[in-house]
Protein backbone atom coordinates (compact mmCIF):
# COMPACT_ATOMS: atom_id res chain seq x y z
CA UNK A 1 0.00 0.00 0.00
CA UNK A 2 0.87 4.05 0.05
CA UNK A 3 2.96 4.97 2.38
CA UNK A 4 2.24 8.08 4.41
CA UNK A 5 5.33 9.58 6.66
CA UNK A 6 5.07 11.59 9.54
CA UNK A 7 7.64 13.24 11.22
CA UNK A 8 8.36 14.06 14.31
CA UNK A 9 7.76 10.52 15.65
CA UNK A 10 8.09 11.69 19.06
CA UNK A 11 8.13 15.37 20.54
CA UNK A 12 8.84 16.86 23.50
CA UNK A 13 8.05 20.61 23.69
CA UNK A 14 8.16 23.88 26.25
CA UNK A 15 4.77 25.51 27.57
CA UNK A 16 4.48 28.69 25.17
CA UNK A 17 6.82 27.11 22.48
CA UNK A 18 5.31 26.30 19.11
CA UNK A 19 5.63 22.84 17.40
CA UNK A 20 5.28 21.81 13.75
CA UNK A 21 4.34 17.96 12.54
CA UNK A 22 4.84 17.40 9.40
CA UNK A 23 2.87 14.72 7.31
CA UNK A 24 4.27 13.50 3.88
CA UNK A 25 2.65 11.05 1.01
CA UNK A 26 5.94 9.16 -0.05
CA UNK A 27 4.70 7.84 -3.08
CA UNK A 28 1.05 9.22 -4.51
CA UNK A 29 -0.51 12.86 -4.56
CA UNK A 30 -2.37 13.21 -1.40
CA UNK A 31 -4.91 15.99 -2.83
CA UNK A 32 -6.77 15.85 0.48
CA UNK A 33 -5.11 15.06 4.03
CA UNK A 34 -6.78 14.70 7.59
CA UNK A 35 -5.39 15.33 10.88
CA UNK A 36 -6.79 13.19 14.05
CA UNK A 37 -5.77 13.62 17.67
CA UNK A 38 -5.73 10.81 20.15
CA UNK A 39 -5.94 10.92 23.77
CA UNK A 40 -4.74 8.55 26.11
CA UNK A 41 -6.95 4.88 26.07
CA UNK A 42 -9.58 6.88 23.33
CA UNK A 43 -10.32 7.04 19.95
CA UNK A 44 -8.86 9.18 16.82
CA UNK A 45 -11.12 12.25 16.64
CA UNK A 46 -11.10 14.43 13.26
CA UNK A 47 -9.42 17.89 13.70
CA UNK A 48 -9.51 18.90 10.51
CA UNK A 49 -9.68 18.41 6.75
CA UNK A 50 -7.17 19.81 4.11
CA UNK A 51 -7.31 20.18 0.38
CA UNK A 52 -3.88 21.33 -1.35
CA UNK A 53 -3.56 24.61 -1.90
CA UNK A 54 -7.10 25.61 0.03
CA UNK A 55 -7.50 26.57 3.99
CA UNK A 56 -8.38 23.59 6.10
CA UNK A 57 -11.70 22.72 6.95
CA UNK A 58 -11.57 22.57 11.24
CA UNK A 59 -14.06 20.24 13.25
CA UNK A 60 -16.11 21.85 16.06
CA UNK A 61 -14.61 22.80 18.84
CA UNK A 62 -11.07 22.53 16.81
CA UNK A 63 -9.33 25.80 17.57
CA UNK A 64 -7.92 26.94 14.24
CA UNK A 65 -5.43 29.89 15.13
CA UNK A 66 -3.88 27.14 17.65
CA UNK A 67 -3.41 24.22 15.49
CA UNK A 68 -2.57 25.99 12.22
CA UNK A 69 -2.61 23.35 8.82
CA UNK A 70 -0.71 23.89 6.01
CA UNK A 71 -1.15 21.80 2.49
CA UNK A 72 0.91 23.34 0.76
CA UNK A 73 1.87 20.68 -1.82
CA UNK A 74 0.23 17.49 -3.03
CA UNK A 75 2.69 15.37 -1.18
CA UNK A 76 3.74 17.43 2.44
CA UNK A 77 1.19 18.96 4.86
CA UNK A 78 2.39 20.47 8.15
CA UNK A 79 0.22 20.77 11.75
CA UNK A 80 1.63 23.52 14.33
CA UNK A 81 0.50 23.16 17.37
CA UNK A 82 0.94 27.50 18.51
CA UNK A 83 1.83 28.39 21.91
CA UNK A 84 1.40 24.75 23.12
CA UNK A 85 0.08 24.13 26.32
CA UNK A 86 0.21 20.73 28.56
CA UNK A 87 -2.90 19.76 27.33
CA UNK A 88 -2.34 19.97 23.82
CA UNK A 89 0.02 16.72 24.89
CA UNK A 90 -1.89 13.93 22.79
CA UNK A 91 -0.84 11.55 20.07
CA UNK A 92 -1.54 13.33 16.31
CA UNK A 93 -2.03 11.31 13.33
CA UNK A 94 -2.71 12.56 9.77
CA UNK A 95 -3.69 10.35 7.03
CA UNK A 96 -3.62 11.09 2.98
CA UNK A 97 -6.11 10.18 0.16
CA UNK A 98 -5.67 10.41 -3.43
CA UNK A 99 -9.11 11.50 -3.95
CA UNK A 100 -9.30 8.22 -6.23
CA UNK A 101 -10.42 6.10 -4.27
CA UNK A 102 -11.93 5.55 -0.77
CA UNK A 103 -8.47 4.49 1.23
CA UNK A 104 -6.98 6.89 3.38
CA UNK A 105 -3.26 5.71 4.55
CA UNK A 106 -2.73 6.87 7.70
CA UNK A 107 1.11 7.76 8.94
CA UNK A 108 2.90 6.79 11.96
CA UNK A 109 1.59 9.09 14.54
CA UNK A 110 3.48 11.85 16.46
CA UNK A 111 3.63 11.54 20.42
CA UNK A 112 3.38 15.38 21.50
CA UNK A 113 4.57 15.81 24.99
CA UNK A 114 4.12 19.79 26.04
CA UNK A 115 5.96 20.19 29.46
CA UNK B 1 -24.91 12.31 12.08
CA UNK B 2 -22.56 9.08 11.70
CA UNK B 3 -21.53 7.21 14.97
CA UNK B 4 -19.74 3.82 15.08
CA UNK B 5 -20.22 1.62 18.42
CA UNK B 6 -17.70 -0.72 20.26
CA UNK B 7 -19.22 -2.37 23.07
CA UNK B 8 -16.39 -4.02 24.94
CA UNK B 9 -13.97 -1.41 25.84
CA UNK B 10 -11.44 -4.45 26.77
CA UNK B 11 -11.40 -7.85 25.84
CA UNK B 12 -9.25 -10.89 27.38
CA UNK B 13 -9.00 -14.12 25.36
CA UNK B 14 -6.63 -17.08 25.52
CA UNK B 15 -3.87 -18.13 22.91
CA UNK B 16 -5.54 -19.62 20.54
CA UNK B 17 -9.02 -19.22 21.49
CA UNK B 18 -11.58 -17.65 18.90
CA UNK B 19 -12.12 -14.02 18.79
CA UNK B 20 -14.93 -11.85 17.49
CA UNK B 21 -15.02 -7.84 18.50
CA UNK B 22 -18.04 -5.74 17.83
CA UNK B 23 -19.23 -2.99 15.97
CA UNK B 24 -22.05 -1.15 15.06
CA UNK B 25 -22.22 1.93 12.91
CA UNK B 26 -25.27 3.88 12.65
CA UNK B 27 -25.56 5.86 9.25
CA UNK B 28 -28.38 6.78 6.46
CA UNK B 29 -26.87 4.70 3.82
CA UNK B 30 -24.47 1.52 3.80
CA UNK B 31 -21.01 3.20 5.14
CA UNK B 32 -17.53 2.07 3.53
CA UNK B 33 -16.32 0.27 7.16
CA UNK B 34 -13.00 -0.15 8.42
CA UNK B 35 -11.15 -2.59 10.84
CA UNK B 36 -7.47 -0.85 12.12
CA UNK B 37 -5.26 -2.50 14.69
CA UNK B 38 -2.88 0.08 16.94
CA UNK B 39 0.00 -1.57 19.00
CA UNK B 40 1.10 1.11 22.02
CA UNK B 41 2.70 4.15 20.69
CA UNK B 42 2.34 3.25 16.86
CA UNK B 43 0.08 4.45 14.27
CA UNK B 44 -3.02 2.50 12.37
CA UNK B 45 -2.36 -0.76 10.75
CA UNK B 46 -5.61 -1.65 8.54
CA UNK B 47 -6.52 -4.76 8.91
CA UNK B 48 -9.44 -5.05 6.00
CA UNK B 49 -12.05 -3.06 4.61
CA UNK B 50 -15.78 -3.16 3.25
CA UNK B 51 -16.75 -1.34 0.39
CA UNK B 52 -19.37 -3.59 -1.71
CA UNK B 53 -20.37 -7.11 -2.62
CA UNK B 54 -19.40 -10.14 -0.81
CA UNK B 55 -20.44 -9.47 3.26
CA UNK B 56 -17.55 -11.74 4.68
CA UNK B 57 -14.20 -10.13 3.72
CA UNK B 58 -10.74 -11.16 4.50
CA UNK B 59 -8.39 -9.31 6.27
CA UNK B 60 -4.44 -9.57 6.95
CA UNK B 61 -3.26 -11.96 9.56
CA UNK B 62 -6.63 -14.25 9.74
CA UNK B 63 -8.91 -11.68 10.24
CA UNK B 64 -12.42 -11.37 8.94
CA UNK B 65 -15.19 -9.17 9.27
CA UNK B 66 -18.75 -9.77 7.90
CA UNK B 67 -21.16 -6.89 7.53
CA UNK B 68 -24.53 -7.19 8.19
CA UNK B 69 -26.68 -4.86 6.88
CA UNK B 70 -29.93 -5.49 9.16
CA UNK B 71 -27.95 -5.33 12.24
CA UNK B 72 -25.71 -2.09 10.86
CA UNK B 73 -22.98 -4.33 12.12
CA UNK B 74 -19.39 -5.27 11.10
CA UNK B 75 -17.74 -7.40 13.78
CA UNK B 76 -14.47 -8.89 13.61
CA UNK B 77 -13.44 -12.43 13.76
CA UNK B 78 -10.26 -14.56 14.11
CA UNK B 79 -10.38 -18.44 14.90
CA UNK B 80 -7.26 -18.45 17.00
CA UNK B 81 -6.07 -15.68 18.33
CA UNK B 82 -2.08 -15.22 18.75
CA UNK B 83 -0.14 -13.34 21.26
CA UNK B 84 0.96 -11.07 19.10
CA UNK B 85 -2.80 -9.83 18.10
CA UNK B 86 -2.92 -7.97 21.84
CA UNK B 87 -3.58 -4.61 20.43
CA UNK B 88 -6.24 -1.93 20.29
CA UNK B 89 -8.84 -2.39 17.62
CA UNK B 90 -10.59 0.24 15.92
CA UNK B 91 -13.67 0.17 13.93
CA UNK B 92 -14.33 2.98 11.35
CA UNK B 93 -16.82 4.25 8.69
CA UNK B 94 -15.83 6.28 5.77
CA UNK B 95 -19.06 8.43 4.15
CA UNK B 96 -18.73 8.47 0.03
CA UNK B 97 -16.74 11.87 -0.38
CA UNK B 98 -13.58 13.35 1.15
CA UNK B 99 -12.21 10.34 2.91
CA UNK B 100 -12.86 11.42 6.48
CA UNK B 101 -13.26 8.35 8.97
CA UNK B 102 -15.59 8.20 11.86
CA UNK B 103 -13.63 5.92 14.67
CA UNK B 104 -15.23 3.75 17.61
CA UNK B 105 -13.94 3.91 20.96
CA UNK B 106 -11.72 0.90 20.22
CA UNK B 107 -11.54 -2.66 22.25
CA UNK B 108 -8.35 -3.34 23.70
CA UNK B 109 -7.37 -7.24 23.63
CA UNK B 110 -5.16 -9.15 25.76
CA UNK B 111 -3.85 -12.59 24.82
CA UNK B 112 -3.01 -14.59 28.20
CA UNK B 113 -0.80 -17.91 27.64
Amino acid sequence: GAVVSQHPSRVICKSGTSVKIECRSLDFQATTMFWYRQFPKQSLMLMATSNEGSKATYEQGVEKDKFLINHASLTLSTLTVTSAHPEDSSFYICSASSGTGITAFFGQGTRLTVV
Amino acid sequence: AQSVTQPDIHITVSEGASLELRCNYSYGATPYLFWYVQSPGQGLQLLLKYFSGDTLVQGIKGFEAEFKRSQSSFNLRKPSVHWSDAAEYFCAVSISTGNQFYFGTGTSLTVIP
